[in-house]
């Protein structure tokens, strides 16, 4: 399979826990976004990697949320003290715009499912 | 800053019946545009995409979509719906410069009355 993976599909945590996630995207692609998703919304923007460099960090995301891309390849998105509001999908989508043409179309994983209790 | 707005959160249409979802965008210049949608359990699947040419796009599944300018518009039609198009609908704005993001709408919910 060479698609976008995702792991945990589920984690069930408490309150004040910290979790996280990891991605690995499509192998030859050379950006990768973090979305979260809850319920009836769209794909909400968290941050996004070229290589390993973090090009842009939402403002609306707190300080307890952090992400990595340390060698350009696998990410993993770390929420500390977790909060019942961080509850929701977090999706992980890898692109690349090399080449002329290329837009840099998303290839989504199927999300790892957040609850916090 | 960019933005997409999706005005309808959910269309209902008869099988058979044709089928136009909106979507408006803000971005400084002429951006790339997806339309993608996801499934009740499933992934984001990309349907079509704009980035130049010719400003009717044609996607999966008998999708289509066309590109206004001047309207700042990528509306995404079918000319016949089928119950398994039942699902949500995201649009989707791009740049065109090496440090943009993509940046989704919040979604049109359809389904199909029998």
């Amino acid at each position: 399979d060479t698609g976008v993976s995702q792991n945990p599909r589920h984690k069930i945590t408490k309150r004040g826990q910290n979790v996280t996630f990891r991605c690995d995207p499509i192998s030859e692609h050379n950006r990768l976004y973090w979305y979260r998703q809850t319920l009836g919304q769209g794909p909400e923007f968290l941050t996004y990697f070229q290589n390993e460099a973090q090009l842009e960090k939402s403002r609306l995301l707190s300080d307890r949320f952090s992400a990595e891309r340390p060698k350009g390849s696998f990410s993993t998105l770390e929420i500390q003290r977790t909060e019942q509001g961080d509850s929701a999908m977090y999706l992980c989508a890898s692109s690349s715009n090399r080449g002329t043409g290329n837009t840099g179309e998303l290839f989504f994983g199927e999300g790892s499912r957040l609850t916090v209790l | 800053a960019q933005s997409v707005t999706q005005p309808d959160i959910h269309i209902t249409v008869s099988e058979g019946a044709s089928l136009e979802l909106r979507c408006n965008y803000s971005y400084g210049a002429t951006p790339y545009l997806f339309w993608y949608v996801q499934s009740p359990g499933q992934g984001l699947q990309l349907l079509l995409k704009y980035f130049s040419g010719d400003t009717l796009v044609q996607g999966i599944k008998g999708f289509e979509a066309e590109f206004k300018r001047s309207q700042s518009s990528f509306n995404l039609r079918k000319p016949s719906v089928h119950w398994s198009d039942a699902a949500e609908y995201f649009c989707a704005v791009g740049g065109r410069s090496s440090a943009s993001k993509i940046i989704f709408g919040s979604g049109t919910r359809l389904s199909i009355r029998p």
